[in-house]
């Protein structure tokens, strides 16, 4: 069965920091992947989205890039966090058009 | 703009009313349509999905959802809601594709309070 791990669950950095998240899918084969940040009462907002290795696509301009450097693991990255990237961010795969299957996210915290 | 609408941000139910939660989207042509839900310290998992066939689909949990396609609607519904229903829920879209890519779109959500 498929799996989909995200870490780390939760993470507190300075403003200025570099940040990685890494996110693995196991048990599928070139999965579409995506990077959502959750914020309350205004759902999920889609920040990335891979079909495949080295094609990233960005919806939403900001402080944040993303990368996928093999199949299964995409990474959101910053060179220079900033207050605002506080948030809830969530992994997500699935199969071209079928559902979703999310990861347990990251509570990031910039102070 | 393209958009998943949800009217009901925050709901507060006694225990054994009943619940609809409304979905309204704006994409034409054929779309997907699911429903997530998020229980409190749980990670997002999916409640139903429609993707053709009888716009009534049943899902975990004795939810069910109704696809009108002239209102652009997808409505959640249970007929009788529980205390461990309070829950977040999400509506999104699957609209047709842009560029060969799927890009699902959620609604901003809706509190589900369920008093015992």
């Amino acid at each position: 069965s498929q799996t989909i791990h995200q870490w780390p669950a939760t993470l507190v950095q300075p403003v200025g920091s570099p940040l990685s998240l890494e996110c693995t899918v196991e048990g599928t084969s070139n999965p579409n992947l995506y990077w959502y940040r959750q914020a309350a009462g205004r759902g999920l907002q889609l920040l990335f989205y891979s079909v495949g290795i080295g094609q990233i696509s960005s919806e939403v301009p900001q402080n944040l890039s993303a990368s996928r450097p093999q199949d299964r693991q995409f990474i959101l990255s910053s060179k220079k966090l900033l207050l605002s990237d506080s948030g809830f961010y969530l992994c997500a795969w699935s199969e071209t058009d079928s559902p979703l299957h999310f990861g347990n996210g990251t509570r990031l915290t910039v102070t | 703009a393209q958009s998943v609408s949800q009217h009901n941000h925050h709901v507060i139910l006694s225990e054994a009313a009943s619940l609809e939660l409304g979905c309204n989207y704006s994409y034409g042509g054929t779309v997907n349509l699911f429903w997530y839900v998020q229980y409190p310290g749980q990670h997002l998992q999916l409640l139903l999905k429609y993707f053709s066939g009888d716009p009534l689909v049943k899902g975990i949990k004795g939810f069910e959802a109704e696809f009108i396609k002239s209102k652009f609607s997808f409505n959640l519904r249970k007929p009788s809601v529980q205390w461990s229903d309070t829950a977040e829920y999400f509506c999104a879209v699957n609209p047709p594709p842009s560029g060969g890519s799927y890009i699902p779109t959620f609604g901003r959500g809706t509190s589900l309070i369920v008093h015992p």
